[in-house]
């Protein structure tokens, strides 16, 4: 099976912009969750969608936001960017079992710079 | 609130030595616990994982363990190679909202000098 995929792999953006970025899940995976890596915090849990309907969020501002299509890909959008947005913007996927204990795999990221 | 603490956050090795890297989380009701390894440029690809009802699981190199009255688990690497240098992350999932979710330790980066 084909792994995650992101797109786009690289962008840089402006102050005051905004920016959405697109994730391909695994075949069959109905799961979808999306993390901020910077090298200050770490690996942080935006948000994760699950047969288009947002069922977990993290701690973070309403000017991040996403959806899900029906075919299970999912974007998420970031409105009047930051500095401080500037991180690697990682989705993984998963089968979305409520109860499993599930793997998620990640994609390679989206690496956005704010200038 | 969930927090997973991750020590240490640096480990230098000489290749085929040992490497050990620790986690504790706060959740008692976690009951799966990920390790991710992360190469520079990458994405982090699970490597190991184990639930909360086994204590240790194997596959060859690479060992995970589990107390869950200590809230501790810890990842083993055995005979270390320069191609395990990465970042390793260990994760717990937390039932947030009747859903869960992975928490994430800050990492550990691992050098293993040849």
């Amino acid at each position: 099976k084909a792994g995650v995929t992101q797109t786009p792999r690289y962008l840089i953006k402006t102050r005051g912009q905004q920016v959405t970025l697109s994730c391909s899940p695994i075949s069959g995976h109905r799961s979808v969750s999306w993390y901020q890596q910077t090298p200050g915090q770490g690996l942080q849990f935006l948000f994760e969608y699950f047969s288009e309907t947002q069922r977990n969020k993290g701690n973070f501002p309403g000017r991040f936001s996403g959806r899900q299509f029906s075919n299970s890909r999912s974007e998420m959008n970031v409105s009047t960017l930051e500095l401080g947005d500037s991180a690697l913007y990682l989705c993984a996927s998963s089968p979305g079992d409520r109860f499993g204990g599930e793997t998620q795999y990640f994609g390679p990221g989206t690496r956005l710079l704010v200038l | 609130g969930e927090n997973v603490e991750q020590h240490p956050s640096t480990l230098s090795v000489q290749e085929g030595d040992s490497a050990v890297i620790k986690c504790t989380y706060s959740d008692s009701a976690s009951n799966y616990f990920p390790w991710y390894k992360q190469e520079l440029g990458k994405g982090p690809q699970l490597i190991i994982d184990i639930r909360s009802n086994v204590g240790e699981k194997k596959d060859q190199r690479i060992a995970v363990t589990l107390n869950k009255t200590a809230k501790h688990f810890s990842l083993h690497i055995t005979e270390t190679q320069p191609e395990d240098s990465a970042v390793y992350f260990c994760a717990a999932s937390i039932v947030d909202t009747g859903f869960q979710k992975l928490v994430f330790g800050t990492g550990t980066r691992l050098l293993v000098s040849p």
